[in-house]
């Protein structure tokens, strides 16, 4: 496709509840990234993927969060028992190679969680 | 925690006027991108410049890079009130992939 694609765009839940977020990467691209974005803050880091695997998942908040990428290409993050908390714009952005020092990320246009 | 910093928080001017936005940050970098986000959604690539390179130009954008300061600033020049957006400095520490963003800049352009 042309760009990151994210699905849905936006997704209200009540707490307690399981949620998955979808994420399509540019074709082509080996790196996926995932990063979560509150209100007034600039994105943080969630977890990285080089092709199927997490290479680095340090910013994931705790267990309740896990993300896949069983193919190399869609991923899928998944919140379980989701807190008021977690609510925040849930960012997704592919890379051609796997992080180097001129490798641009693309991001997707996000999803917006609410929790009520 | 994030470890960049935007400065101003806010601005706020005339179309047509420049806008310049700084950056700080407090690691050793690979490189620094700056984005632009409307709404509070997608992140738009801006402009991607190396440590070891001190200023790059895209169209009417200008990024600066000192790394002894470890500061970047982008200069936006004759604005236009579509340039109304929050602007984003991103670096990738010694990861190569795990970018730290500041803030952002919320730039105001008024027709």
């Amino acid at each position: 496709g042309a760009g990151v694609s994210q699905t849905p765009s936006n997704k209200v839940t009540e707490k307690g509840k399981y949620v998955e977020l979808r994420c399509d990467p540019i074709s082509g691209h080996t790196a996926l990234y995932w990063y979560r974005q509150s209100l007034g803050q600039g994105p943080e880091f969630l977890i990285y993927f080089q092709g199927t695997g997490a290479a680095d998942d340090s910013g994931l908040p705790n267990d309740r969060f896990f993300a896949v990428r069983p193919e190399g290409s869609v991923s899928t993050l998944k919140i379980q028992r989701t807190e008021r908390g977690d609510s925040a714009v849930y960012l997704c952005a592919s890379s051609l190679y796997y992080g180097g020092p001129g490798d641009t990320q693309y991001f997707g246009p996000g999803t917006r969680l609410t929790v009520l | 925690s994030q470890q960049g910093e935007e400065d101003p928080q806010a601005l706020s001017i005339q179309e047509g006027e420049n806008a310049t936005m700084n950056c700080s940050y407090k690691t050793s970098i690979n490189n620094l991108q700056w984005y632009r986000q409307n709404s509070g959604r997608g992140l738009v690539h801006l402009i991607l410049i190396r440590s070891n390179e001190r200023e790059k130009h895209s169209g009417r954008l200008r990024v600066t890079l000192d790394t002894s300061k470890k500061s970047s600033s982008l200069l936006i020049t004759a604005s236009r009130a579509a340039d109304t957006a929050s602007y984003f400095c991103a670096n990738s520490g010694g990861s190569n992939y795990k970018l730290t963003f500041g803030k952002g800049t919320l730039l105001t352009v008024n027709p």
